[in-house]
């Protein structure tokens, strides 16, 4: 089944700076790769998600890059605000024989934007 | 709001006790899952329906038991849980292609087991 492992567990940074988290997965079907924001008493919502025909993808300071061969997805945060600070989480699908999509989500980031 | 309503928000039971969670979603998705979070783990998955029909059981103990009468609403039934049950249980739903969708979280159950 599928395996994904995320780095780093916990990420502080300034503000304005950008942030890096980084996820490998084990899967080589695997093509859909999400990411998702939990901030504190909410619930995970996709802020950005990548299929594998493509190597990156953006939207406004959020990014995120795919590389099939090495099975390692990133996101990338630049020019970061004390509203990012959340979890992030990555994720990899694999289909359930049947139907449905079991997504396999990384350990989570804790992801801490200071002033 | 995301589609996804889980009821109820918080829940405090017994070690005896039986109670039930709630989930509905009105995205017309045809799949549906439960997952538990817990404070020092990822999100888990504990079972995926399809088109109301189960298609994955994550080795999740017999005393929590799912049921999906039709595709918009879940169920997960709960009797004689554990202290470490404890977590927050998160229902989500998709629609189901090939490749995977966005999963739709509902805001999720906080229970506690006592």
């Amino acid at each position: 089944g599928e395996n994904v492992e995320q780095h780093p567990s916990t990420l502080s940074v300034q503000e304005g700076d950008s942030a890096v988290i980084k996820c490998t997965y084990s899967d080589s079907a695997s093509n859909y790769f999400p990411w998702y924001k939990q901030e504190l008493g909410k619930r995970p919502q996709l802020i950005i998600d990548i299929r594998s025909n493509v190597g990156e993808k953006k939207d406004q300071r959020i990014a995120v890059t795919l590389n099939k061969t090495a099975k390692h997805f990133s996101l990338h945060i630049t020019e970061t605000q004390p509203e990012d600070s959340a979890v992030y989480f990555c994720a990899a699908p694999r289909e359930v024989t049947g139907g449905g999509n079991k997504l396999t989500f990384g350990t989570g980031t804790q992801l801490k934007v200071e002033l | 709001e995301t589609g996804v309503t889980q009821t109820p928000r918080h829940l405090v039971m017994g070690m005896t006790n039986k109670k039930s969670l709630k989930c509905e979603q009105h995205l017309g998705h045809n799949a549906m899952y439960w997952y538990k979070q817990s404070a020092k783990k990822p999100l888990e998955l504990m079972f995926v329906y399809n088109f109301k029909e189960q298609t994955e059981n994550n080795s999740v103990p017999s005393r929590f038991s799912p049921e999906c009468p039709n595709s918009s609403h879940l169920f997960l039934h709960l009797h004689t849980l554990q202290p470490e049950d404890s977590a927050l249980y998160l229902c989500a739903s998709s629609q189901d292609r090939t490749g995977g969708t966005e999963a739709f979280f509902g805001q999720g159950t906080r229970l506690t087991v006592v």
